[in-house]
């Protein structure tokens, strides 16, 4: 069975700070989304990780993926209050995906 | 615009009964999801359907039903077998299975 799991779980950092969240995953994906939720919203797609190496950039995020270490990375360089959030990967193979247990990212003045 | 549409945004349940969330997509997506979240939590898989009139269950599917009739549709509903209903029910599509899911607003579902 695939597990999912995010760590920090809860992330309170000051503005202008970097800071990583890490996505860790039990077995084989072949692909890893990153989302984001605003409380009491929906989710907004942010990243799709299809290759191992695979590195993509918006603003202030960026993702990574290592698929022999079956880790994705999501680094915030000099975070804004904007981005707090609650970030989930999600990741598996065509027949089978999994979330994460999401990242609370709270940015404070 | 194409997007996902989930009514009600609220949605409160009387003991004993069944109620329907409505799910519908214009994005021409053969992928469609059901999730629930608790507060603080993610999100746990419910049904979803690869394909018009063809359902699979997810992790949690026992107190809920679907169906698939037309590819734009995909209604759960909420049995009164499913005691501890109370969640943010959040639908999905997708252009297949696998492939990046886009979500609707969401129905927040309370028990009266």
């Amino acid at each position: 069975e695939l597990k999912v799991e995010q760590n920090p779980l809860f992330l309170s950092m000051q503005e202008g700070k970097n800071y990583t969240i890490y996505c860790n995953y039990s077995t084989t994906s072949d692909r890893l989304y990153w989302y984001r939720q605003d409380p009491g919203k929906s989710l907004e797609s942010l990243f799709v990780l299809l290759s191992n190496g695979a590195v993509k950039q918006e603003g202030r995020l960026m993702a990574s993926l290592d698929t022999k270490a079956r880790l994705s990375t999501l680094h915030i360089t000099a975070a804004v209050h904007d981005l707090s959030a609650t970030y989930f990967c999600y990741t598996g193979t065509a027949s089978k995906l999994t979330f994460g247990t999401g990242t609370r990212l709270q940015v404070t003045l | 615009d194409g997007g996902i549409t989930q009514s009600p945004k609220y949605l409160f349940r009387k003991e004993g009964q069944n109620v329907t969330l409505s799910c519908e997509q214009n994005l021409n997506h053969d992928a469609m999801y059901w999730y629930r979240q608790d507060p603080g939590q993610g999100l746990r898989l419910i049904y979803y359907s690869q394909i018009v009139n063809d359902f699979q269950k997810g992790d949690i599917a026992e107190g809920y039903s679907v169906s698939r009739e037309k590819k734009e549709s995909f209604p759960l509903t909420v049995t009164s077998a499913q005691k501890n209903p109370t969640a943010f029910y959040l639908c999905a599509s997708a252009e297949g299975v696998g492939q990046p899911q886009h979500f609707g607003d969401g129905t927040r579902l309370s028990i009266l």
